[in-house]
């Protein structure tokens, strides 16, 4: 059982570049998000999706794009990378009925936009 | 303005003692809490939860407290373990079973000391 599955795990991008950083989870989770690190900051909700075919915003979803067309994938957009952007960047998913559980997290991808 | 506050990044415990790490909140709405650890260069690992309507939680060496009136939480960790120095999350989830994703505390740091 391969969990949350995030690709790549490092990236460098030039400023104004495009680029998606995927995630895949093989739980059959409806639940997914996604979430950037900096430091200091802890952990910012950026999009999420409660199933196929439906996302929301998060926190701070400016600059960054989601679909869910399946249920295991929910890749994340960047649509002109910004230097602001340059952070860990983490997929979780869960159980709609998982409250108390939580969410099952991939093991993130580093991206540094210079 | 944060909703999720760890007012201490860091907490240093001898091995064998107790560690207790602290999460205030100030949304009332949140239906669940939920503690996470993690380790550099891996993303978070679910380790208990707490519904709103509960007041202590146990599973093993960790125990969740909820003091809903004071609008905190804290995590013990007895008897603390060298293996258990790691970053703490406090973090959150809204009345939907966690539909939108999670509010996240910016973390402490636990050193356990030999």
């Amino acid at each position: 059982n391969a969990g949350v599955t995030q690709t790549p795990k490092f990236q460098v991008l030039k400023t104004g570049q495009s680029m998606t950083l995927q995630c895949a989870q093989d739980m059959n989770h409806e639940y997914m998000s996604w979430y950037r690190q900096d430091p200091g900051m802890g952990l910012r909700l950026i999009h999420y999706s409660v199933g196929a075919g439906i996302t929301d915003q998060g926190e701070v979803p400016n600059g960054y794009n989601v679909s869910r067309s399946t249920t295991e994938d929910f890749p994340l957009r960047l649509l002109s990378a910004a230097p602001s952007q340059t952070s860990v960047y983490f997929c979780a998913s869960s159980y709609s009925t998982q409250g108390a559980s939580g969410y099952t997290f991939g093991s993130g991808t580093r991206l540094t936009v210079v | 303005d944060q909703q999720v506050k760890q007012n201490s990044p860091s907490l240093s415990v001898q091995e064998g003692r107790i560690s207790i790490l602290n999460c205030d909140y100030t949304n009332s709405m949140f239906d669940y809490f939920l503690w996470y650890k993690k380790y550099p260069a891996e993303g978070p690992t679910f380790l208990i939860s707490i519904s709103s309507i509960k007041d202590k939680n146990e599973d093993g060496r960790f125990t969740v407290f909820l003091n809903k009136s004071a609008k905190h939480l804290s995590l013990h960790i007895v008897p603390s373990q060298p293996g258990d120095s790691a970053v703490y999350f406090c973090a959150a989830s809204g009345t939907g079973g966690g539909a939108d994703g999670l509010t996240f505390g910016k973390g402490t740091h636990l050193i356990i000391q030999p």
